[in-house]
């Protein structure tokens, strides 16, 4: 079955630094997306970012960016210079044989 | 930009009673879905819903769930006798831009906080 593991549930960065959250998965699938969504207090599902697991090249959207790693089954988040409204909970999501499968999340608070 | 829109934004029931949610998917997306957030939990797969039929659904969509299409619009989810425990966020999705597969990116609505007492 389609497994999708976050080992961080809360993480806490400066306003304008940088943090990575970790989404690791299990797939017997060769071609796949991986997807993080953001779901601020309003509990929206809003998508942040997503990547091609045939695409060798990083996912990047303006502060936001992946560093997948294949093999390793890896997909992290990286937000740089980290605003106030970041502050959510993050859900990694993979597809399998079934629709979307997420992960159980990282609350992300931002200090000022 | 087209959004999937959800009906109502929350909804108050007694144990045993019907609910019906409702979703207006956008409108060129083929794929359905259906997802279940208890609070401060993960987000659950209930069921999705294609060319007029369930594709799939997982273990928590038993026979108190049933989807419908009524009309070329609307996606609509049933929950015939509500037990405690469907309190929940209740997500509908859809997915499309053109691919209309399956890894398509999810677009959400804003979901319906559902409370049973």
């Amino acid at each position: 079955a389609q497994t999708v593991t976050q080992s961080q549930p809360e993480m806490s960065v400066q306003e304008a630094e940088t943090v990575t959250l970790s989404c690791t998965y299990d797939t017997s699938e060769s071609d796949y997306y991986l997807f993080w969504y953001k779901q601020p207090p309003s509990r929206q599902m809003i998508l942040v970012i997503r990547q091609e697991a045939y695409k060798q090249q990083n996912a990047t959207e303006n502060r936001f960016s992946v560093n997948f790693q294949k093999a390793a089954k890896s997909f992290s988040l990286k937000i740089s210079d980290s605003q106030l409204g970041d502050a959510a909970m993050y859900f990694c999501a993979s597809p399998g044989n079934t629709p979307l499968v997420f992960g159980k999340g990282t609350r992300l608070s931002v200090i000022a | 930009e087209p959004e999937v829109t959800q009906t109502p934004s929350h909804q108050v029931t007694q144990m045993g009673q019907e609910v019906i949610l409702r979703c207006v998917p956008i409108s060129n997306h083929l794929y359905f879905y259906w997802y279940r957030q208890i609070l401060g939990q993960k987000v659950e797969f209930l069921v999705s819903f294609y060319n007029n039929e369930i594709s799939e659904k997982s273990e928590i969509f038993d026979d108190q769930f049933s989807v419908e299409r009524p009309d070329g619009s609307n996606f609509t989810l049933k929950i015939r006798s509500t037990k405690l425990e469907d309190s929940a966020m209740y997500f509908c999705a859809s997915d499309g831009e053109g691919s209309a597969g399956p890894n398509s990116p999810l677009h959400f609505g804003n979901g319906t906080r559902l409370t049973v007492t």
